[in-house]
């Protein structure tokens, strides 16, 4: 069965400061893995995508992720830290031609001026 | 392009009710996936349906269901309500079934007293 684990359900980091959530996946398949966003109020945001092409993936505001499967990791990283960016992350994992999604718990990002 | 539109934003009502939430997806998507999210589960799938049928499940019960219309739009009901409910029910709407990308509304609120 697929499960993901997201590492820490809250991370503070300083505005300009790396920023790196965490997420492991476990699945019997090659999977899709994706980063959402979710803003308060609002519905979830893709932020970027896995689909078994390049292993490190680039996304929208400057996000990145890196597949490995060695680690069956794919955590989210962004160099440098905006007050915008703050928010909650979602990680999730898709097996190839299924039909659910199954998000992890999700990482409260806080970012501090 | 119009995004994934949910009705309505928030709702309140009462143990014993019940309630149907509707979601309009992206034009041209013709599938549309339901989850719930609430602080203590995260966000767990509901279901899935692709040309008015449902194609997958999760494990909900049997007070949970949904529809599609020919025209894609689709709605999801919960009869007699409880406590437990309340959460924000997101709507997300992909091409096909099992797209891998998916769009979300921004969700409708419920809370049950």
């Amino acid at each position: 069965a697929q499960s993901v684990t997201q590492l820490g359900s809250h991370v503070s980091v300083s505005e300009g400061a790396l920023v790196l959530l965490r997420c492991n996946y476990s699945s019997s398949v090659p999977p899709y893995l994706f980063w959402y966003v979710q803003y308060p109020n609002q519905g979830l945001q893709l932020l970027l995508k896995y689909t078994s092409a390049a292993t490190l993936v680039k996304g929208i505001n400057d996000f990145e992720a890196e597949f490995k499967k060695s680690e069956t990791s794919f955590h989210l990283t962004k160099p440098s830290a905006h007050m915008s960016d703050a928010a909650e992350y979602f990680c999730a994992v898709k097996d190839t031609g299924g039909f659910k999604t199954i998000f992890g718990a999700g990482t409260r990002l806080f970012v501090k001026a | 392009k119009a995004g994934v539109t949910q009705t309505p934003r928030y709702l309140i009502k009462t143990r014993g009710q019940q309630v149907t939430l509707s979601c309009s997806p992206i034009s041209g998507h013709r599938s549309v996936s339901w989850y719930q999210q609430t602080p203590g589960q995260g966000l767990q799938f509901l279901f899935e349906y692709f040309s008015e049928t449902q194609r997958n499940k999760g494990n909900f019960p049997g007070r949970f269901s949904g529809r599609q219309f020919s025209n894609s739009r689709s709605e999801m009901n919960v009869s007699t309500l409880e406590l437990g409910d309340s959460a924000l029910y997101l709507c997300a709407s992909s091409l096909e079934a099992g797209s891998y990308e998916q769009y979300f509304g921004p969700g409708t609120r419920l809370t049950v007293t």
